[in-house]
C-alpha cells in the first residue's frame, strides 16, 4: 500500500520568513497530492494540490513542487504570517478502480512567531 | 458552499458501551470515506463507500466497528464496544464518483471514551 513520509514534524519560524515542508511517497502510480491545513480542534482543509502531470503550482503565497522521478513533494509557504500557523498535512492518492483513497502524512506543526 | 454534515461534534462515553456517529455527504458525491484521526497523527481510513457499496475497509477493526450507507447517501460508523483506545476524532469526507479531487472533511466527532 501506499506510504507518505512526512518532515519535519514541527517547524518554527519567524513572521516573514518561508516556510517549507517536504513528503515522499512510496507508490510511483500516486497520481494526485493535496496538502491540507488543519487548525486546532477544526476539520482539515484543502489549500493547495498537484497533479502528477505538472511540476509546481503557486497560489500567492502558497506553492507546491513535485518531483516523480524522486517521489517526492514539498509545500512552500512565502511571508508568513500568524494566521498560518497551523497543522499541514500532505496526502497522495491513488486510483484502484473507479475509486481513489487519499493517504496521509503524520502532519508538520507550523508556528509562525510575530 | 457545500459541506459534509457530521453528528455529534462530541461524545463522551464509558468503554464497553456503544456509540454511532452519523455522517451526511455533499449532495451528489457517491464516494464516502470515514477517517479516524487520533491527536497529533493524520487521518487514517477506516472505510469507503461508492454509493452503498463499501469498496475499502482492509483497516476498520471490524470485530468492534461497522460501517452501513443502505441507501448510499448518508452514512453511520458505529463502535461496540467502545474501548479507551478508540478515542480519537472521526472525520467523514466526500468526493466525486470518477474525479480525483481533493475530499472535503465534515466538522468531525471528537469522541472521548473513558
Amino acid at each position: 500500500g501506499e506510504n507518505v513520509e512526512q518532515h519535519p514534524s514541527t517547524l518554527s519560524v519567524q513572521e516573514g520568513d518561508s516556510a517549507v515542508i517536504k513528503c515522499t511517497y512510496s507508490d510511483s502510480a500516486s497520481n494526485y497530492f493535496p496538502w491540507y491545513k488543519q487548525e486546532l480542534g477544526k476539520r482539515p482543509q484543502l489549500i493547495i494540490d498537484i497533479r502528477s502531470n505538472v511540476g509546481e503550482k503557486k497560489d500567492q503565497r502558497i506553492a507546491v513542487t513535485l518531483n516523480k522521478t524522486a517521489k517526492h513533494f514539498s509545500l512552500h509557504i512565502t511571508e508568513t504570517q500568524p494566521e498560518d500557523s497551523a497543522v499541514y498535512f500532505c496526502a497522495a492518492s491513488i486510483r484502484s478502480g473507479s475509486n481513489y483513497k487519499l493517504t496521509f502524512g503524520k502532519g508538520t506543526l507550523l508556528t509562525v512567531n510575530p | 458552499e457545500a459541506e459534509v454534515a457530521q453528528s455529534p461534534r462530541y461524545k463522551i462515553t464509558e468503554k464497553s458501551q456503544a456509540v454511532a456517529f452519523w455522517c451526511d455527504p455533499i449532495s451528489g458525491h457517491a464516494t464516502l470515506y470515514w477517517y479516524r484521526q487520533i491527536l497529533g497523527q493524520g487521518p487514517e481510513l477506516l472505510v469507503q463507500f461508492q454509493d452503498e457499496s463499501v469498496v475499502d475497509d482492509s483497516q476498520l477493526p471490524k470485530d468492534r466497528f461497522s460501517a452501513e450507507r443502505l441507501k448510499g447517501v448518508d452514512s453511520t460508523l458505529k463502535i461496540q464496544p467502545a474501548e479507551l483506545g478508540d478515542s480519537a476524532m472521526y472525520l467523514c469526507a466526500s468526493s466525486h464518483l470518477v474525479a480525483n479531487y481533493g475530499y472535503t472533511f465534515g466538522s468531525g466527532t471528537r469522541l472521548t471514551v473513558v
